[in-house]
């Protein structure tokens, strides 16, 4: 199974400053068709997961330009240019190039 | 605008079975692989399985947690995606999500496996 870790477990944060999340993957999840299968997802408390990110680097419709994807084959990165209140929640990455599709761990950001 | 709502949950003793409904609308849903994932509290997200599309061959997959006591169908004339679970142990016990992963999620169900 490939292993997804994340870094750091918990993120506080000020309203208006950065904030990056990491992931790494036990094994590179870029294709032969040059995309790699990789996405991060946000959950906020009593919703659903919000797809933000796939295939590494791409912004979901709906979702604020403040949010990047970055990244290929092992490591990959979600970067929020400057972070709101409603950005609260706990942020996974997941991969889906093969089954069992896994998770990370997941990213709580707060706010300080 | 696409839908997914989750219906079956609920409270079920160990050892014990439910089914799961998914009900789908506003995608191409005989076009698309369906997955379950699974969240239990104070645990993160967990990918249960899935079923692809005809063109796929209905092929299913499974986490290793469930493989063997969780069957996962489809019925594409109704827009409809199961989750069938039998032997559920307590560990079962979580929110319960159907999605096409990209991008739409369900609300969630809640099953709860205690005696």
């Amino acid at each position: 199974d490939i292993v997804m870790s994340q870094s750091p477990l918990s993120l506080p944060v000020t309203p208006g400053e950065p904030a990056s999340i990491s992931c790494r993957s036990s094994q590179s999840l870029l294709y032969s068709n040059g995309y790699n299968y990789f996405d991060w997802y946000l959950q906020k408390p009593g919703q659903p997961p919000q797809l933000l990110i796939y295939l590494g680097s791409n912004r979901a419709s709906g979702v604020p330009d403040r949010f990047s994807g970055s990244g290929s084959g092992t490591e990959f990165t979600l970067e929020i240019s400057r972070v709101e209140a409603e950005d609260v929640g706990v942020y996974y990455c997941m991969q889906a190039l093969q089954t069992p599709i896994t998770f990370g761990q997941g990213t709580r950001l707060e706010i300080k | 605008e696409v839908q997914l709502v989750e219906s079956g949950g609920g409270l079920v003793q160990p050892g014990g079975s439910l089914k799961l409904s998914c009900a789908a609308s506003g995608f191409n849903f005989s076009g698309s692989a369906m997955h379950w994932v699974r969240l239990a509290s104070g645990k993160g997200l967990e990918w249960v399985g899935r079923i692809r599309s005809k063109a796929n061959s209905y092929a299913t997959g499974y986490a290793a947690s469930v493989e063997g006591r969780f069957t996962i169908s489809r019925d594409d004339s109704k827009n409809m995606f199961y989750l069938q679970m039998n032997s559920l142990k307590i560990e079962d016990t979580a929110v319960y999500f159907c999605t096409n992963l990209h991008p739409s999620w369900g609300q969630g169900i809640l099953v709860t496996v205690s005696s």
